[in-house]
Formats: structure tokens, C-alpha cells, sequence
């Protein structure tokens, strides 16, 4: 089964300042999705930035980009210029490739990040 | 407002109750997620439709947990004899196709006493 670390519960930055979470996943798969998801203080889920392993190029979106390194099943998520909006609950999450059409994702136990005025 | 609907937002219930949770997904997705958040943790898989077919179920759900999708639109999840360890948020999410983004609502608490 595919497991999913984030090692650091709480995080901090000053706002406009850069922040990476870090994750790091377990796999015996060759082709799966990566994602992260914001959530928001009693708001709904929504999806930040992805990744497909098949692909080299970091994805990036906006302030926000990975650093994908597959070999060391890590995928981290650098935020730029850090709002106050930015501050939510952050997971990181796999998807293996569809079984019955099923893309259920694995979720990690998530990072609070937290953006200091 | 188009997005994933839950209802109720929170529930309150007594330990041996029954209680239903109701999902209505955006309006032309076919598949529909079942997640369970608890503190402190991420999301859990609970189970899966595609239309009103129930095609994957997880471990974590226990016989007293039913999930219903007639007619592949909203979908109920119901959680028979609470106990406190049922006590989390339940996530609804929903997709379009193979590899799309998947949308969650903002989730049913429930608090079990």
C-alpha cells in the first residue's frame, strides 16, 4: 500500500517571504499522480498544484511549484511571496492510476502553515 | 453556487444512534468519494461510486456504515449504532473524468456523545 509522510505538523513564514513543505511518499508503482491540497479553516478541500510521475518538469502554478524528485519519492511545495490567504491546512497526496476507474488519493497527515504579518 | 453540497454541516448525536449524511456532487460528475477526516489526520478513503454503481469499499467501513447513490446523483451515507470513535468529518468529493481534479465539499462533522 501507498503511504504518505509529511514530517513537519506546523510551519511559519512571514508574510511575501518563501516557504517549502516537504513529503515524501512510498511506492512500488511507476506511473501515479501527486498533489497538494489546501484546506482552508472550516472551508472545503481545494487542489493546489499536480504532479504526473511520467513527467520531469516541475509543475508550477502561480506562486506555487513543486520540486519532484522521483527516484527519492519526494515532492515538495515551494510557496512564493507568502499571503495571509495562504495560511490553511496543507496535504500532500498520491494517486495510484485507476482501478475500476477509482482514483481514491492517500492522503499525508497534512502541515498548518501559518503566515506571520 | 455549484459546487459539492453537504448537509448537515454538523451533527451532534448520542452513542447508539443513527445518523445520515446526504451529498449532492456537481451536477454532471459521475464519480463520487466518500472520504473521513479525524483530528490531526488526512482524509481517509471510505469508498467510491461511479454513477450508482458502488464500486470500491474501504476496510474502515464497518458494517454499520452504508453508503447509497440511487439514480447516480446525490448520494447518502448512513452510520447505524454510533459509536464515539465515529466522531470526524465526513468529505464528499466529486470528478468528471479519468485523471481530473476532484472537488470536495466542506464536509459533514459529526461529534458523537
Amino acid at each position: 500500500a501507498q503511504t504518505v509522510t509529511q514530517s513537519q505538523p506546523e510551519m511559519s513564514v512571514q508574510e511575501a517571504e518563501t516557504v517549502t513543505l516537504s513529503c515524501t511518499y512510498d511506492t512500488s508503482e511507476s506511473d501515479y499522480y501527486l498533489f497538494w491540497y489546501k484546506q482552508p479553516p472550516s472551508r472545503q478541500m481545494i487542489l493546489v498544484i499536480r504532479q504526473e510521475a511520467y513527467k520531469q518538469q516541475n509543475a508550477t502554478e502561480n506562486r506555487f511549484s513543486v520540486n519532484f524528485q522521483k527516484a527519492a519519492k519526494s515532492f515538495s511545495l515551494k510557496i512564493s511571496d507568502s499571503q495571509l490567504g495562504d495560511a490553511a491546512m496543507y496535504f500532500c497526496a498520491y494517486r495510484s492510476p485507476s482501478n475500476f476507474g477509482n482514483e481514491k488519493l492517500t492522503f499525508g497527515t497534512g502541515t498548518r502553515l501559518t503566515i506571520i504579518p | 453556487d455549484t459546487g459539492v453540497s453537504q448537509n448537515p454541516r454538523h451533527k451532534i448525536t448520542k452513542r447508539g444512534q443513527n445518523v445520515t449524511f446526504r451529498c449532492d456532487p456537481i451536477s454532471e460528475h459521475n464519480r463520487l468519494y466518500w472520504y473521513r477526516q479525524t483530528l490531526g489526520q488526512g482524509p481517509e478513503f471510505l469508498t467510491y461510486f461511479q454513477n450508482e454503481a458502488q464500486l470500491e469499499k474501504s476496510r474502515l467501513l464497518s458494517d454499520r456504515f452504508s453508503a447509497e447513490r440511487p439514480k447516480g446523483s446525490f448520494s447518502t451515507l448512513e452510520i447505524q449504532r454510533t459509536e464515539q470513535g465515529d466522531s470526524a468529518m465526513y468529505l464528499c468529493a466529486s470528478g468528471s473524468r479519468p485523471s481530473g481534479e476532484l472537488f470536495f465539499g466542506e464536509g459533514s462533522r459529526l461529534t458523537v456523545l
